[in-house]
């Protein structure tokens, strides 16, 4: 068990540019969530997978935001014509989830600090 | 909806002394309670859980929460803080149904004295 990893671990990138992260969660892990922290506040919730089916989305996750989970292993977080308001730090987190298996524990990368300029 | 408040957003102690962080919940169905620590550049590391079991929650590090219904709280207690106590302190709900997703508060940071 290596954990849940994240990459890059920093990004800057200027205005109008898209961003790719990516996140390799617990290999045994059926489920993959996507948070967004900024500086001052807790985690908000931006997505959720189940395998390789996106389940869920926040309304803080627009139009220039897309997640996917291709083969239900690592995914990646796209953010196209990044804005300053993009700048936060992005956590993935994975957790065993379903039937007398759920642990409801999720355990959580190191995040990705991306800053637009 | 489901919601959490930490009550004080800054909480400084010396150390030896009690750890008290507070966390008040809002729930309209059987919650799933979480504590959270995060030092800095760090992700978040869980310290404890209620799942509807004790409601008396024994995490790592010597923490410790006790779920009260009747006051929808869930404080995060430390009897003697340590220096390396010194973190950003989260508290998270989620329920079942709602593919457990964490719903956070605010945070805590709490500061150590020598």
């Amino acid at each position: 068990d290596t954990g849940v990893s994240q990459d890059p671990r920093h990004k800057i990138t200027k205005r109008g540019q898209n961003v790719t992260f990516r996140c390799d969660p617990i290999s045994e892990h059926n489920r993959l969530y996507w948070y967004r922290q900024t500086l001052g506040q807790g985690p908000e919730f931006l997505t959720y997978f189940q395998n390789e089916a996106q389940l869920e989305k926040s309304r803080l996750l627009s139009d220039r935001f897309s997640a996917e989970r291709p083969k239900g292993s690592f995914s990646t977080l796209e953010i196209q014509r990044t804005e300053q308001g993009d700048s936060a730090m992005y956590l993935c987190a994975s957790s065993l989830g379903g039937g007398q298996g759920d642990s409801y524990e999720q355990y959580f990368g190191p995040g990705t600090r991306l800053t637009v300029t | 909806a489901q919601s959490v408040t930490q009550l004080g957003s800054h909480v400084s102690v010396s150390e030896g002394a009690l750890v008290l962080l507070r966390c008040n919940y809002s729930s309209s169905v059987p919650p799933y309670l979480f504590w959270y620590v995060q030092y800095p550049n760090q992700g978040l590391q869980l310290l404890l859980k209620y799942t509807s079991a004790a409601t008396l929650v024994k995490g790592i590090n010597g923490f410790e929460a006790e779920f009260k219904k009747s006051e929808t709280s869930f404080h995060l207690t430390k009897p003697s803080a340590h220096m390396r106590d010194a973190a950003e302190y989260f508290c998270a709900v989620s329920f079942s149904g709602g593919y457990n997703k964490l719903i956070f508060g605010a945070g805590t940071r709490l500061a150590v004295h020598p």
